[in-house]
């Protein structure tokens, strides 16, 4: 059964400062790995999509890395800002028919001005 | 180009009431997947639904249920709710077979059981 941990649980980080957030699976038979936000009682906002032919993608300030064969992806954010506070997401989707998203219980970043 | 929409944004019932929830994909989508998330928690799958098909259940009672309409919308039912079912629901939808198959998620339904 696919498993899904975020470490760490919460991170408070002065403004500028670059972080990673990680994210491991211990299945590695998946299809994509996607990282999402979510503000405090709002909905998710897809940053980072990663097929599991793809080691890396990039937007922006954000770079999610994946190495499948360790179970295990990076979210990485340069030049933090107090816009970036909010709750940071993995899901995994596993190969085969069903699409549905297994979920890590996520970061909660805090970036103080 | 409109997201996914969902309604109603807030609803608050009382224990053994049931409800019915509303999902509109991305205009060309024709997958919609439902989430319960627990407030501090993970969403957890509920069900998958492509071209009007249960593609996916998640772990359930059966006083859940879904469908999907010709025109690609969705709905969620409850029924007999209980405390434990507030949560905020998540609807998303996605292109089941394209590349990248990113899921989009809609602002949610927030469920308030009294």
């Amino acid at each position: 059964k696919q498993e899904v941990t975020q470490i760490p649980a919460a991170l408070s980080v002065p403004e500028g400062e670059n972080l990673v957030l990680n994210c491991s699976f211990t299945d590695s038979a998946i299809y994509n790995l996607q990282w999402f936000r979510q503000d405090p009682g709002k909905g998710l906002t897809s940053l980072l999509l990663i097929q599991s032919s793809q080691r890396e993608q990039t937007s922006g300030r954000l770079n999610a890395s994946l190495d499948k064969s360790s179970g295990r992806s990076t979210l990485y954010i340069a030049a933090s800002q107090p816009g970036d506070s909010a709750t940071y997401l993995c899901a995994v989707i596993n190969a085969g028919n069903n699409r549905k998203l297994i979920w890590g219980l996520g970061t909660s970043l805090g970036v103080n001005p | 180009d409109a997201g996914v929409t969902q309604s109603p944004t807030h609803l608050i019932k009382t224990r053994g009431q049931q409800v019915t929830l509303r999902c509109s994909p991305i205009s060309g989508h024709k997958s919609v997947s439902w989430y319960q998330q627990v407030l501090g928690q993970g969403p957890q799958f509920i069900f998958q639904y492509y071209e009007k098909e249960e593609r996916g259940r998640g772990n359930f009672p059966d006083r859940f249920s879904a469908r999907q309409f010709p025109n690609y919308s969705s709905e969620l039912n409850v029924n007999a709710l209980l405390l434990g079912d507030s949560a905020l629901y998540l609807c998303a939808s996605g292109m089941v077979g394209g590349t990248p198959d990113t899921q989009y998620f809609g602002p949610g339904t927030r469920l308030t059981v009294l």
